[in-house]
């Protein structure tokens, strides 16, 4: 599976949109990317999934550049609820394996 | 919403001794997960199964993992000898029979080793 690179940390103002960028330059054809979240030491969360168009859904919407080889997953009005590890993993769901390879995703603070 | 749920969500117990963890996946879903994170780490794929049967497992998952689907609700993981290093968050993960269906995780048992 394809490895992603994010930022370690950001920053967001509540009610603002929040923003987050994923790498996945060496992603296959037929891999999607995933997007999830970690609340403290709750189970991972699943957010939003796509292949190549943009997906919206009612948590967040997944922008995935023409080339593929990036991604932006976009909280449109961040709240405090929404401070969490963010993990963004690319897999292929087909002929390939199916475990979910966590990175050190990205910590996203909202602030008051 | 359907969810994922996880028994007990802390578990204490003294090294070398036996330890279940159980899981109910979410219903009608025929893929099964077990991860694990230790505290300060990065969640990590111990076993996927799938058709009562073991599909894919990491080097973590040892001969002294074993999983089960007893009575086709409950999934459970057991850990035959347990070591201080096992102590970690475990989760479960169901996901449904479409290829590109997510995973859903439960909020995990606490895995406590004295």
């Amino acid at each position: 599976d394809a490895k992603t690179t994010q930022p370690p940390s950001m920053d967001c103002a509540e009610g603002r949109a929040a923003n987050l960028p994923c790498n996945h330059s060496t992603i296959s054809g037929n891999e999607y990317v995933y997007w999830y979240r970690q609340i403290h030491s709750q189970g991972p969360q699943y957010i939003i999934h796509g292949l190549k168009n943009n997906e919206t859904n009612e948590m967040a919407s997944l922008i995935i550049t023409e080339d593929r080889k990036s991604s932006t997953l976009i909280l449109p009005h961040a709240t405090l609820r929404d401070t969490a590890v963010y993990y963004c993993i690319v897999r292929a769901p087909q002929g390939g394996s199916e475990k979910l390879v966590f990175g050190k995703g990205t910590k996203l603070t909202v602030n008051p | 919403e359907p969810e994922v749920t996880q028994t007990p969500s802390h578990q204490v117990t003294q090294m070398g001794q036996e330890v279940i963890l159980r899981c109910v996946p979410i219903s009608n879903h025929l893929y099964f997960y077990w991860y694990r994170q230790i505290l300060g780490q990065k969640v990590e794929f111990l076993v996927s199964f799938y058709n009562n049967e073991i599909s894919e497992k990491s080097e973590i998952f040892d001969d002294q993992f074993s999983v089960e689907r007893p009575d086709g609700s409950n999934f459970t993981l057991k850990i035959r000898s347990t070591k201080l290093e096992d102590s970690a968050m475990y989760f479960c993960a169901s996901k449904g029979d479409s290829f590109n269906q997510p995973q859903h995780f439960g909020d995990g048992t606490r895995l406590s080793i004295l």
